[in-house]
């Protein structure tokens, strides 16, 4: 069966610092992966996509990138956080041939400071 | 503008009767549906899912129901029980399956009483 690893579970950083948060799936091959983002109280935002190594779509602007180095590994990235980076980061994967179901990891909690 | 949203952001039930978690969506295009149900501090975890080319579909005490006429989705959850309790998304795919890209409600929120 195909389960999904996120970390670190949860990560208080300060203001300015970078950032690194890990993705990977096992039991699969070539899957799309993405990144989301969870504000308190409110839906998932979709941050960035990938069909493949190397291969990565950027939804929306920000100070945050996106991985993809090996097949089932997705970084997520800053290089100086701020403060509305806070929330919730969740990492999900879908079959590539069964794009539209994503199963999606246990989360990353980010609380910057 | 165009957004997949819930008509109850909360919703309170009593052990064991039946809940319905609404969603509406706008966009008439989309074809694909799901349902995910988040625990506090946990990942969304898949319950259901529907394409538009069917009214209905069942699972393991979950029913989830296409009204594509009035753009409606509705999860269906039998003999609701305290592990039920949890945050509810429905989202859309909405570029026809070409990245897989989901649009998210932002989530109903189901309280089980003992």
């Amino acid at each position: 069966s195909q389960t999904i690893h996120q970390w670190p579970a949860t990560l208080v950083q300060p203001v300015g610092s970078p950032l690194s948060l890990e993705c990977t799936v096992e039991g699969t091959s070539n899957p799309n992966l993405y990144w989301y983002r969870q504000a308190a109280g409110r839906g998932l935002q979709l941050l960035f996509y990938s069909v493949g190594i190397g291969q990565i779509s950027s939804e929306v602007p920000q100070n945050l990138s996106a991985s993809r180095p090996q097949d089932r590994q997705f970084i997520l990235s800053s290089k100086k956080l701020l403060l509305s980076d806070s929330g919730f980061y969740l990492c999900a994967w879908s079959v590539r041939t069964v794009k539209e179901t994503q199963y999606f990891g246990p989360g990353t909690r980010l609380l910057v400071l | 503008g165009e957004s997949v949203g819930l008509h109850l952001p909360t919703l309170s039930v009593q052990e064991g009767d039946n809940s319905i978690i609404n969603c509406a969506y706008s966009n008439s295009a989309s074809d694909y549906f799901i349902w995910y149900k988040q625990e506090s501090g946990k990942g969304p975890q898949f319950i259901i899912d529907i394409r538009s080319n069917m009214d209905k579909r069942q699972g393991q005490r979950v029913t989830v129901l296409l009204n594509k006429t009035v753009k409606h989705l509705s999860l269906q959850i039998a003999a609701t029980q305290p592990g039920d309790s949890a945050v509810y998304f429905c989202a859309e795919n909405r570029d026809g399956g070409s990245q897989g890209n989901l649009i998210f409600g932002k989530g109903t929120k189901l309280s089980v009483k003992p």
